[in-house]
């Protein structure tokens, strides 16, 4: 079964660092998200990408985020200058053209620890 | 009112049990519900979508009431592999929103011999 891959699965940084986490989405998918959960609480939405550029964002995905799709396969995430409130999950998704309204598929995410 | 509101929970129920989650959304243009399940510090899963006619899959039936704004998950006969968090979900798409999910803070289940 098709997989959305993440990576790392653990990132460590210091306060005020960038970090950039990854993702390769489904290979024939066309829109992509990010989400994040922060332990303990619910999932939260932070931005949709289609057609190369952000399609929705979230009052979270200010200024300090970006995404990007460099090379047609992999996905993005950059926090510019983290924060500490910015550790949590970040889980990445992919959806079909035509089959998002059947839900789609996570990576196993990226475990951020801001110190 | 929340986007998305769920049973609190938790649910601790013996194996062989039947339990049943609810949910109740605010957003009446909401298109498409589901039920995911998290394990601990996983990613959520799909487990199923939830239509209006009511559905089933093996031990889990869904049903959906749009004219009441409520969706509910029955799980028969538990395992202790059901122990994981169950979530309520939906997804508005079309106009601007581009599949954009707004999950409910989950309903904790645990499953004991």
């Amino acid at each position: 079964e098709p997989e959305v891959t993440q990576t790392p699965s653990h990132q460590v940084t210091q306060m005020g660092q960038e970090v950039i986490l990854r993702c390769v989405p489904i290979s024939n998918h066309l829109y992509f998200y990010w989400y994040r959960q922060i332990l303990g609480q619910k999932v939260e939405f932070l931005v949709s990408f289609y057609n190369n550029e952000i399609s929705e964002k979230s009052e979270i995905f200010d200024d300090q985020f970006s995404v990007e799709r460099p090379d047609g396969s992999n996905f993005t995430l950059k926090i510019r200058s983290t924060k500490l409130e910015d550790s949590a999950m970040y889980f990445c998704a992919s959806g079909g053209q035509g089959q998002i309204i059947y839900g789609y598929t996570f990576g196993s995410g990226t475990r951020l620890t801001v110190v | 009112r929340k986007e998305v509101e769920q049973d609190p929970g938790p649910f601790n129920v013996p194996e062989g049990a039947t339990v049943a989650f609810n949910c109740t959304y605010s957003n009446s243009a909401s298109q498409s519900f589901f039920w995911y399940r998290q394990d601990c510090r996983k990613e959520p899963k799909l487990l199923m979508s939830v239509y209006s006619s009511g559905n089933e899959d093996g031990r889990f039936t869904a049903q959906l009431n749009r004219a009441s704004q409520y969706i509910s998950l029955l799980i028969r006969d538990s395992k202790l592999s059901d122990s994981a968090t169950y979530l309520c979900v939906f997804l508005n798409a079309g106009g601007t929103s581009y599949g954009k999910l707004t999950f409910g803070q989950g309903t904790i289940l645990t499953v004991h011999p």
